[in-house]
């Protein structure tokens, strides 16, 4: 099976810390993606990258950066957390020929106080 | 803004009857349609997917697809407690690789 591994469950930050949520797919796909979900808002895709070192900007990316320096590992990073990037992050790959069949991560629930 | 619009339901069913989930999507030119199933505090993963008009059928669900009303549904016959679930209608807009998710809807099977 896929697997896609999310370093941390929980995480719970203050205002203004710099957090790194950490994502390891073990199935050599080309595609991943982070997404937030939020109750009522559904998933938003935040940002996603198709090769090693390459990134594209999704719906929402306005706080947050990444880093693909390797293919099988994907990195979200928020400068500068802020309460209202308290939510699920979702972590996703799939194969370059089917990016919509996502296999995601079991999910990271950050907290920002 | 591309949009994906569901129900938030909860939608509640017998067990044994037909559940219906329904989506509505903006995008005329979406190509793509998929459904994920979402258990509570798990993520989600992809039950079915569907690329043309008409009917697609796999075990007990089944995706209809009607691009000229632009809605794409799915049906979940002889529902049993165990697909208590939250359902999340997908639509790719433009053979891109980005998803465009409607928020869910929740579905309670009732013993």
């Amino acid at each position: 099976d896929v697997k896609v591994t999310q370093s941390s469950r929980y995480l719970v930050k203050r205002t203004g810390e710099k957090v790194f949520l950490e994502c390891v797919q073990d199935m050599d796909h080309e595609n991943m993606f982070w997404y937030r979900q939020d109750p009522g808002l559904g998933l938003r895709l935040i940002y996603f990258s198709y090769d090693v070192k390459m990134k594209e900007k999704g719906d929402i990316p306005e706080g947050y950066s990444v880093s693909r320096e390797k293919k099988e590992r994907f990195s979200l990073i928020l400068e500068s957390a802020s309460t209202n990037q308290t939510s699920m992050y979702l972590c996703a790959s799939s194969i370059l020929s089917g990016a919509n069949v996502l296999t995601f991560g079991a999910g990271s629930r950050l907290t920002v106080l | 803004q591309k949009e994906v619009e569901q129900n938030s339901g909860p939608l509640s069913v017998p067990e044994g009857a037909i559940a219906s989930l329904n989506c509505t999507y903006s995008d005329r030119v979406s190509q793509s349609f998929f459904w994920y199933r979402q258990y509570s505090g798990k993520s989600p993963e992809l039950i079915m997917s569907i690329y043309s008009n008409g009917d697609k059928e796999d075990g007990r669900f089944t995706a209809q697809l009607n691009k000229a009303s632009q809605y794409v549904s799915l049906l979940i016959r002889d529902s049993q407690p165990s697909d208590s679930a939250t359902y999340l209608c997908a639509v790719n807009p433009d053979s891109s690789y980005k998803l465009i998710f409607g928020s869910g809807t929740r579905l309670l099977v009732r013993p």
